[in-house]
């Protein structure tokens, strides 16, 4: 069945240093890929997405890349800083707006 | 700005209790949907909903049901609660432009 595949589930990085998460999506038809940041104790919240027809998309210290021949798509954070430290969740839609959720990765921003 | 409103942050239930979760949002919004977010399970669909009075299981429905009686209103029930529906329950909305998630109750079945 149609799945993503988030790696890693934890991360540590250094403050100032960027940290990079990797989804990987089944679904070929796959159309929309967003990212969700959850803070400790809040709810999910969109903090950037992609759409099959861009390659990349940048806002600010945080970008996103969809390689769709790979069926994969990364998160990039640049000069992490502490308020950066949450799990984040990777998604992929497909046409009929069914949404699949990675399992999440727990990134902490070490001082 | 999307306001999903979970009723209850915090609840406590015995088991073979029957528990609702309300969630209410304020724009309109057809789909709706319930979520449990479990450590190392990410995020799991239980029921979600198109429209008033339509429902269509999710992933893991067993021992859930679901009302959409009225457009803003989707209600998550436990028949009867057990100790394996211990856990987070997201609400979320989802119209062009992403999802909203409401801001979770946490159930503790006792």
């Amino acid at each position: 069945g149609e799945n993503v595949e988030q790696h890693p589930s934890t991360l540590s990085v250094q403050e100032g240093d960027s940290a990079v998460i990797k989804c990987t999506y089944s679904d070929s038809a796959s159309n929309y890929f967003p990212w969700y940041k959850q803070e400790l104790g809040k709810r999910p919240q969109l903090i950037i997405d992609i759409r099959s027809n861009v390659g990349e998309k940048k806002d600010q210290r945080i970008a996103v890349t969809l390689n769709k021949t790979a069926k994969h798509f990364s998160l990039h954070i640049t000069e992490t800083q502490p308020e950066d430290s949450a799990v984040y969740f990777c998604a992929a839609t497909n046409r009929d707006d069914k949404i699949i959720f990675g399992k999440g990765t727990r990134l902490h921003i070490l001082p | 700005d999307v306001k999903v409103t979970q009723s209850s942050r915090y609840l406590v239930k015995r088991t073979g209790e029957k528990v609702f979760l309300e969630c209410v949002q304020d724009m309109d919004h057809e789909n709706m949907f319930w979520y449990r977010q479990d450590p190392g399970l990410g995020l799991r669909l239980i029921y979600f909903s198109y429209d008033v009075k339509m429902k269509e299981k999710g992933d893991i429905p067993e021992g859930y049901s679901v009302s959409r009686e009225k457009k803003e209103r989707f209600s998550l029930i436990l028949e009867s609660a057990s100790t394996n529906q211990t856990s987070m329950y997201l609400c979320a909305t989802y119209e062009r432009g992403g999802y909203t998630f409401g801001s979770g109750t946490r159930l503790t079945v006792v």
